[in-house]
């Protein structure tokens, strides 16, 4: 089944202490995106990669890493995260919008983590 | 920057009346403007999607228009069910540039009333 999971689905911590959310899709996917969805704001692209080794950022990329040695994982890094990124965080995965003329470019979302930082 | 301004943030209808949900985008450069559907405790999930060389696009009870003069694009829902009650995102991207950022606009909650 063609999908993208995350982990974990709901994380409460501390302000400075160090996590990551991880990002898997099955897919061959070479497109991979984060976001964070706030009430009122809708979604927020954080960072997002076209393919391995190639990460750029999003909209709102501050006090957020990524990484992508694989092409299959796109994980989440929050160095020292803060109150302000208590948030519910989606990946998703497509195809490379390079080849957007094959398809529709869906974009296929993770079932998203709710992230708590007291 | 860029942004995508969506409205309205609420919309109440009537079941089997039609649903109208307008975004309008700022950079002249996207061409490729997606709509999302998001259910309670899930992900969006991809309903319909227009390119910048169509004006009209329809698949069942949804269409989109777009009028990439005026930089706006619409969903319209027809023959409303109760399963359409959803939050509703619209998008803009570049989407055959290197520069693929995607712009949300900051989504629709759709309630069908039976």
């Amino acid at each position: 089944e063609a999908q993208v999971t995350q982990n974990p689905r709901y994380l409460i911590t501390v302000t400075g202490k160090k996590l990551t959310v991880t990002c898997s899709q099955n897919m061959n996917h070479e497109y991979m995106s984060w976001y964070r969805q706030d009430p009122g704001l809708g979604l927020r692209q954080i960072y997002y990669s076209m393919n391995v080794e190639v990460t750029d950022k999003g909209d709102v990329p501050e006090g957020y890493k990524v990484s992508r040695k694989e092409k299959r994982n796109f994980p989440l890094i929050l160095e020292s995260p803060s109150p302000n990124q208590t948030s519910l965080y989606f990946c998703a995965s497509s195809l490379s919008p390079l080849e957007v003329r094959r398809g529709t470019d869906t974009q296929y979302f993770g079932p998203g983590t709710r992230l708590t930082v007291l | 920057g860029e942004n995508v301004e969506q409205h309205p943030s609420t919309l109440s209808v009537q079941e089997g009346d039609s649903a109208v949900i307008k975004c309008t985008y700022s950079d002249s450069a996207s061409n490729y403007f997606p709509w999302y559907k998001q259910e309670l405790g899930k992900g969006p999930q991809l309903i319909i999607d227009i390119r910048s060389n169509v004006g009209e696009k329809k698949d069942q009870r949804i269409a989109v228009t777009l009028n990439k003069t005026a930089k706006h694009f619409s969903l319209h829902i027809t023959e409303t069910q109760p399963e359409d009650s959803a939050v509703y995102f619209c998008a803009a991207s570049r989407a055959y540039s290197s520069a693929s950022k995607i712009i949300f606009g900051s989504g629709t909650r759709l309630s069908i009333r039976p």
